[in-house]
C-alpha cells in the first residue's frame, strides 16, 4: 500500500504570497494532521482533521487554514507568508482520531524569500 | 503544557557500540509515546509505539522503555551501524488529547 503522500516536494515563495500544500493519507485513514518543523526543532502541531471536520488547532495564527475533502485528502493554506514560515511541513494520517500510530509523509519544504 | 526534552542533542559513536537515547516529558498523563527516525530533509518513520500501560517495546535491534511515573523513556539501539545515522525524535500524546508533542531530537552519527 502507498504511504502518506505530499505535494509539492519543494516550494519557494516570496513574502506576502499565499501557498497551498496537499496531502493524501494512507488508504482507509480518516484522520489527517499537519505539523510544522523548523530547522533544528521538533515538529509543532498545526491542525487535525477527522471525518472532514477540524478537531484540533495548535498555536498558529489565522493565516494558517486547512480543509479535508470527502476522500480524506487535505490541503493546508498559508496566507501572507512571512520569512518565519520557512519550514518543513509534515502531514500525518491515522486510522482514528487519537491513541493510534500516526504515519508521516515525506513533507513539503517551504522556503520564503 | 506538555514539554518533551531529549538529551543529548547529538551523539557520535563507533560502529558496533550500543546507543542509548533519552526522552523526558513533564506531564505523566500520557496515553502513548512514539519514537521516530528522521533522515536529513525527510519525513518521519515510526519506529516504536509504547502504550501507557506498557513498560517496553522491542523491534529487532531496537528496544524502548517507558517509565510514566518518572516521565522518562529510553531508546536502545544494539550494535549500531552506519545506516543508523539519523535524528531520533520522541513524541507523546496525552490521555485527553489528539496531537503529538515532540522533543527536538537526538542526532546520531555512527562512524564506520
Amino acid at each position: 500500500d502507498a504511504g502518506v503522500t505530499q505535494s509539492p516536494t519543494h516550494l519557494i515563495k516570496t513574502r506576502g504570497q499565499q501557498v497551498t500544500l496537499r496531502c493524501s493519507p494512507i488508504s482507509g485513514h480518516k484522520s489527517v494532521s499537519w505539523y510544522q518543523q523548523v530547522l533544528g526543532q521538533g515538529p509543532q502541531f498545526i491542525f487535525q482533521y477527522y471525518e472532514k471536520e477540524e478537531r484540533g488547532r495548535g498555536n498558529f495564527p489565522d493565516r494558517f487554514s486547512a480543509r479535508q475533502f470527502p476522500n480524506y485528502s487535505s490541503e493546508l493554506n498559508v496566507n501572507a507568508l512571512l520569512l518565519g514560515d520557512s519550514a518543513l511541513y509534515l502531514c500525518a494520517s491515522s486510522l482514528e482520531r487519537e491513541r493510534v500510530t500516526q504515519y508521516f509523509g515525506p513533507g513539503t519544504r517551504l522556503t520564503v524569500l | 503544557k506538555q514539554e518533551v526534552t531529549q538529551i543529548p542533542a547529538a551523539l557520535s559513536v563507533p560502529e558496533g557500540e550500543n546507543l542509548v537515547l533519552n526522552c523526558s516529558f513533564t506531564d505523566s498523563a500520557i496515553y502513548n509515546l512514539q519514537w521516530f527516525r528522521q533522515d536529513p530533509g525527510k519525513g518521519l518513520t515510526s519506529l516504536l509505539l509504547i502504550q501507557s500501560s506498557q513498560r517496553e517495546q522491542t523491534s529487532g535491534r531496537l528496544n524502548a522503555s517507558l517509565d510514566k511515573s518518572s516521565g522518562r523513556s529510553t531508546l536502545y539501539i544494539a550494535a549500531s551501524q552506519p545506516g543508523d545515522s539519523a535524528t531520533y525524535l520522541c513524541a507523546v500524546s496525552l490521555s485527553n488529547d489528539y496531537k503529538l508533542s515532540f522533543g527536538a531530537g537526538t542526532t546520531v552519527t555512527v562512524r564506520a
